[in-house]
């Protein structure tokens, strides 16, 4: 009955590799985000998907590529992986439009566990 | 830009004390605020919300205040236990912006 759910949790690898980190999330809701966690705890937004169309690309590397195949996906593929990627990155989702009240907006933002990331 | 300040940290104390996390922010508009607890190796998990000025969100004895004139959303716990050692987050989200942005964390850990 998990809500958002990331894999791997663990992610080791070598310098210039490619990886891929898959979400998914059973709530059904329309918008699905990733976030960075940095050793030192700070988080920052990468990239947002509402319905599977990109709405939020900041300013990270082409290097990561997000990929949305459906409302309830959203990988993420990393290309010549660098050992400043390594991080805790965070998927998260939330119900942006309510067709009952088209004027809701802040809906809470529901996290997954978490893929450890770290490149040697 | 947006933007959320909060106490760095770390903080110790003994179980049953009083708990203050001073968070203040900066926005353009009007923006809904967040507190979200990190566990040791686990993901976020939202603790209380407020959506405009003057409301008090509140969930599991944790208490915060929305307050507009001071720009501020600070977190309070009347007595802390061994389990509520955790990362504490305050964010702050714009009306028509999808994103939170987020404080630096505070590390709490609380002492039996």
């Amino acid at each position: 009955d998990t809500a958002v759910s990331q894999t791997p949790k663990y992610l080791v690898t070598q310098m210039g590799n490619d990886k891929s980190i898959k979400c998914e999330q059973n709530l059904g809701h329309d918008t699905m985000y990733w976030y960075k966690q940095d050793s030192k705890k700070f988080l920052k937004i990468m990239f947002s998907y509402n319905n599977k169309e990109l709405i939020i690309n900041e300013t990270v590397p082409n290097r990561f590529s997000p990929k949305s195949p459906d409302k309830a996906h959203l990988n993420l593929h990393i290309n010549s992986l660098e050992l400043g990627d390594s991080a805790v990155y965070f998927c998260a989702s939330s119900q942006e439009f309510v067709e009952t009240d088209p004027y809701r907006y802040q809906e809470t933002q529901y996290f997954g566990p978490g893929t450890r990331l770290l490149v040697l | 830009g947006n933007s959320v300040t909060q106490m760095e940290g770390p903080v110790t104390l003994s179980e049953e004390a009083f708990l203050t996390i001073n968070c203040t922010y900066t926005a353009t508009g009007y923006p809904s605020l967040f507190w979200y607890v990190q566990y040791p190796g686990e993901g976020l998990q939202l603790l209380l919300k407020a959506t405009k000025a003057d409301d008090k969100g509140s969930n599991k004895g944790f208490e915060a205040t929305y307050r507009k004139e001071t720009t501020s959303f600070h977190l309070e716990k009347g007595s802390v236990q061994v389990s509520d050692s955790a990362v504490y987050f305050c964010a702050l989200r714009e009306s028509s912006n999808y994103k939170l942005t987020f404080g630096k964390g505070t590390l709490l850990t609380v002492n039996p």
